[in-house]
């Protein structure tokens, strides 16, 4: 069964840091993966999907990378904004499962 | 934003009342999704839909049953609310199914007491 996992739980950081957010999954054998942002109170907004075939997608301030072998990806948001802040949650799609989402890290950018 | 409307956005029942939540969509996407997000599991699939009727089970279907007679709309029922079911319930929506982006509304808040 595919397990998501995003390390850390929570993060605080000055405005204007580079960041990086973490997320690992156990069967490489997926279709994609998917990051969203999430608002306090509201539903998920899709930021980035990669698909198996790539490595990497880009998006403003917003990099997400692939590494299917090792089961892992990361979320890189360049020079962090207050409203950055949100819980970032990763999801992945593979084999006969629907998305399986990790837990999310909370993310909070201090001005 | 993807046309997903969710209904009613907060609801209080009592243990073993029935409860419907809607989930409507202006998109034309044949893929629907019901989850629900609780502290400490994440969001956990419940049940879906790729076409008109046609509907399967996710992670946690237990004690939760669906319905789709059209293409925009998407029921989710709990026949008899426990209050295990206290949750908040998202809707998402899909054009493409796997390999596609996933859309969702802004969620239905259950207290079941």
């Amino acid at each position: 069964k595919q397990e998501v996992t995003q390390i850390p739980a929570a993060l605080s950081v000055p405005e204007g840091e580079n960041l990086v957010l973490n997320c690992s999954f156990t069967d490489s054998a997926i279709y994609n993966l998917q990051w969203f942002r999430q608002d306090p109170g509201k539903g998920l907004t899709s930021l980035l999907l990669i698909q198996s075939s790539q490595r990497e997608q880009t998006s403003g301030r917003l990099n997400a990378s692939l590494d299917k072998s090792s089961g892992r990806s990361t979320l890189y948001i360049a020079a962090s904004q207050p409203g950055d802040s949100a819980t970032y949650l990763c999801a992945v799609e593979g084999g006969s499962e629907k998305l399986v989402f990790g837990k999310g890290t909370k993310l909070t950018v201090n001005p | 934003d993807a046309g997903i409307t969710q209904s009613p956005r907060h609801k209080v029942t009592e243990t073993g009342t029935p409860v419907t939540l809607r989930c409507h969509q202006t998109e034309n996407h044949r893929y629907m999704y019901w989850y629900r997000q609780d502290p400490g599991h994440g969001l956990r699939l419940i049940h879906y839909s790729y076409g008109v009727k046609d509907t399967d089970k996710g992670e946690v279907s237990d004690g939760y049953s669906v319905s789709r007679s059209k293409t925009e709309d998407f029921l989710l029922t709990l026949e008899s609310a426990t209050s295990s079911q206290t949750s908040v319930y998202f809707c998402a929506i899909s054009g493409t199914g796997r390999t596609g982006e996933l859309f969702f509304g802004e969620g239905s808040r259950l207290t079941v007491l």
